[in-house]
């Protein structure tokens, strides 16, 4: 059972820009998290999709950023006309669909760079 | 609302001493507690959680954690670090009043250093 697969590993991007993130949860698993990590600070959280639904994107800009969980294919990060204060590590991550006390599992990351 | 708070932005241990990383948390039901590491430029990796039962928690590397409810507490311990504990840890929280949402709340974590 692969885990969390983010991809690209590393991304660089020229200001303006699009920047696409992929995440495919583990296998099972139906809701996925998106956390943004800038330079020497913590995980921030931005939004919380299920299978064709965002549940809460409190934590997601009101511009440029939007997020996707379709019913096939993995979750997308979608970043639009990056500027260099989007350079950050951005982390997926899964948990199965029952309640209870599961935790979440976390992708590798993806580290963005806007030049 | 729920939020959880990591008051010491770092930690330094001596290699053998005992290490404690400290956390606390707020929710409007009851807890269920996660603590995760994370190694340079590396995802974060689950270490323990707490759901319910015994306050104390055993985990992954010989870490445990404690949870104490009146002071609201769930703090991570070890009985003798390592160097190759060094690492950033994140404490997390879900109240179990949030019906079915699943949202995870992190701490900002706490850079442990562990000196040879």
């Amino acid at each position: 059972n692969a885990g969390v697969m983010q991809n690209p590993r590393h991304l660089v991007r020229r200001r303006g820009q699009e920047a696409r993130l992929r995440c495919s949860p583990m296998k099972g698993h139906s809701h996925v998290y998106w956390y943004r990590q800038l330079p020497e600070e913590g995980l921030k959280f931005m939004v919380y999709l299920q299978k064709e639904n965002i549940i809460d994107e409190s934590g997601m800009p009101k511009e440029r950023f939007s997020a996707e969980f379709p019913k096939e294919g993995p979750s997308i990060l979608r970043i639009q006309q990056v500027v260099r204060g989007d350079s950050a590590a951005y982390f997926c991550a899964s948990s199965p669909p029952r309640l209870g006390g599961a935790e979440a599992f976390f992708g590798q990351g993806t580290r963005l760079t806007v030049v | 609302a729920q939020s959880v708070a990591q008051p010491e932005d770092q930690v330094k241990v001596a290699e053998g001493n005992p290490l404690t990383v400290k956390c606390t948390y707020s929710v409007s039901g009851n807890p269920y507690l996660f603590w995760y590491v994370q190694y340079p430029n590396r995802g974060l990796q689950f270490l323990l959680k707490y759901i319910t039962g015994d306050n104390l928690v055993k985990g992954s590397y010989g870490f445990e954690a404690e949870f104490n409810k009146s002071q609201t507490s769930f703090h991570l311990k070890k009985p003798s670090a390592l160097v190759s504990d060094s690492a950033l840890y994140f404490c997390a929280v879900r109240d179990t009043d949030s019906g079915g949402y699943q949202k995870v709340t992190f701490g900002t974590g706490t850079k442990l250093q562990v000196i040879p």
